[in-house]
């Protein structure tokens, strides 16, 4: 069974720009979680999407969004980037994103924004 | 709000046994995780704990007590591979439904 993917896995850009990060679950995984994960701060939950709905939300500004697509694929999206923003981005996926249910980290998308 | 405290770093030595420690202040507690992360990898699972007492799964058991908010990790013959950081992961339920919120991570480095 091939594990959760991320891509891409590396991406520079400038403050002010956008960027849209790609996560694709382990087939069957209908929940999709995204966090955050820099030194200073760990990793910090950003959002769960299930059947295509936000789920769950950290407390994270609204530059921060996400989507969920019927093949429970996700994308969140960062618009107007700061310097802060650079972080590596990752992705879970989980059966149901129930109580016990495991979660599967994809390698990350190690964003830089200069 | 959720609050999880682990130590920052932690050196051991090869073959020695290591404790690292997780205290949590939660409403709604519904399990706690171990991670492992090497450096520039993603987390992977260790273990799960939702009832008191200890989860053994070869040379790593992890202990929970949610009477006082209290778990650890035990790391047995410790080998220079188990040189990683280890987040302690506690899943809570809220209106929305489940979430899980990390600690800051333990660094253990082992030496030889």
């Amino acid at each position: 069974k091939a594990g959760v993917t991320q891509t891409p896995r590396y991406l520079i850009k400038t403050r002010g720009q956008q960027v849209t990060l790609s996560c694709s679950p382990i087939s069957g995984h209908r929940s999709v979680s995204w966090y955050q994960q820099t030194p200073g701060q760990g990793l910090q939950f950003l959002f769960e999407y299930f059947s295509e709905t936000q789920r769950n939300k950290g407390n994270f500004p609204g530059r921060f969004s996400g989507r969920q697509f019927s093949n429970s694929r996700s994308e969140m999206n960062v618009s107007t980037l700061e310097l802060g923003d650079s972080a590596l981005y990752l992705c879970a996926s989980s059966l149901e994103g129930l109580a016990g249910d495991e979660q599967f980290f994809g390698p990350g998308t190690r964003l830089t924004v200069l | 709000g959720q609050n999880i405290d682990q130590p920052t770093e932690m050196t051991a030595t090869e073959g020695a046994i290591v404790q690292i420690n997780c205290t949590y202040q939660t409403s709604g507690f519904n399990g706690l995780f171990w991670y492992q992360q090497h450096a520039g990898e993603a987390p992977t699972f260790l273990s799960y704990n939702v009832l008191d007492g200890l989860e053994e799964k070869g040379r790593f058991s992890s202990f929970l007590s949610r009477s006082k908010g209290y778990s650890y990790l035990l790391l047995k013959e410790l080998q220079m591979k188990d040189s990683a950081s280890y987040l302690c992961a506690v899943r809570a339920y809220n209106n929305a439904g489940n979430m899980l919120t990390f600690g800051g991570g333990t660094r253990l480095m082992v030496k030889p």
